[in-house]
């Protein structure tokens, strides 16, 4: 069974500095895909960034960046330049190619300081 | 273009009673998944459903819980004699089309479950 771990369920930082949550996962897959959601207090889920697994170039969307290393099964999200409205859960999925199931990790709270 | 639609936001049930989950996926997207997040979890699967078709019900609950998605109208998720234990958020999530699981899901703003 696809299971995905997210190590750290609190983190904290400035506003205006990079942080990086982790996310690994475990899978005999060859093919599969891995997002990353962010869920403010609204409850609200936003896709943040994807990645194909294929696809060996680190996927970026403005400040969000992934660190994506397929043979550690490792998919890191940076943040750069965090704003206070960065605040909320961020949860990574995975998901295999050919299913349509997303497989969720337990998230982790991040709280943007002023 | 209208995001996926979730109704009602909050609802409040006694146990025993049936919930009625709406989910409206955004425009031209014909699949429907159904999440549901218990406190401190992640999301978690339960159901994927076509017009007319479930395709994968293999995180639904056996009992009480069924899901439908008609040709006209909403997707329904409906939990029949609700218990304390189905207080949770459910979320839907839509997507235009499967290819091969390329297509991003894009989830609605969730309908949170209260029993009483």
């Amino acid at each position: 069974a696809q299971t995905v771990t997210q190590s750290q369920p609190e983190m904290s930082v400035q506003e205006a500095e990079t942080v990086t949550l982790s996310c690994t996962y475990d899978t005999s897959e060859s093919n599969y895909y891995l997002f990353w959601y962010k869920q403010p207090p609204s409850r609200q889920m936003i896709l943040v960034i994807r990645q194909e697994a294929y696809k060996q170039q680190n996927a970026t969307e403005n400040r969000f960046s992934v660190n994506f290393q397929k043979a550690a099964k490792s998919f890191s999200l940076k943040i750069s330049d965090s704003q206070l409205g960065d605040t909320a859960m961020y949860f990574c999925a995975f998901r295999p190619g050919g299913s349509e199931k997303l497989v969720f990790g337990k998230g982790t709270k991040l709280t943007v300081n002023p | 273009n209208a995001g996926v639609m979730q109704n009602p936001r909050h609802l409040v049930r006694r146990r025993g009673q049936e919930a009625r989950l709406r989910c409206s996926p955004m425009k031209g997207h014909s699949h429907v998944y159904w999440y549901r997040q218990l406190p401190e979890e992640g999301l978690k699967f339960m159901v994927y459903l076509q017009k007319e078709n479930i395709i994968d019900e293999s995180g639904m609950p056996k009992e009480r819980f069924s899901a439908e998605f008609p040709k006209e109208g909403p997707s329904i998720l409906r939990i029949q004699q609700v218990v304390r234990g189905d207080s949770a958020a459910y979320f839907c999530a839509s997507s235009p089309t499967y290819s091969s699981g390329t297509d991003t899901q894009y989830f609605g703003p969730g309908t949170r479950l209260t029993v009483l």
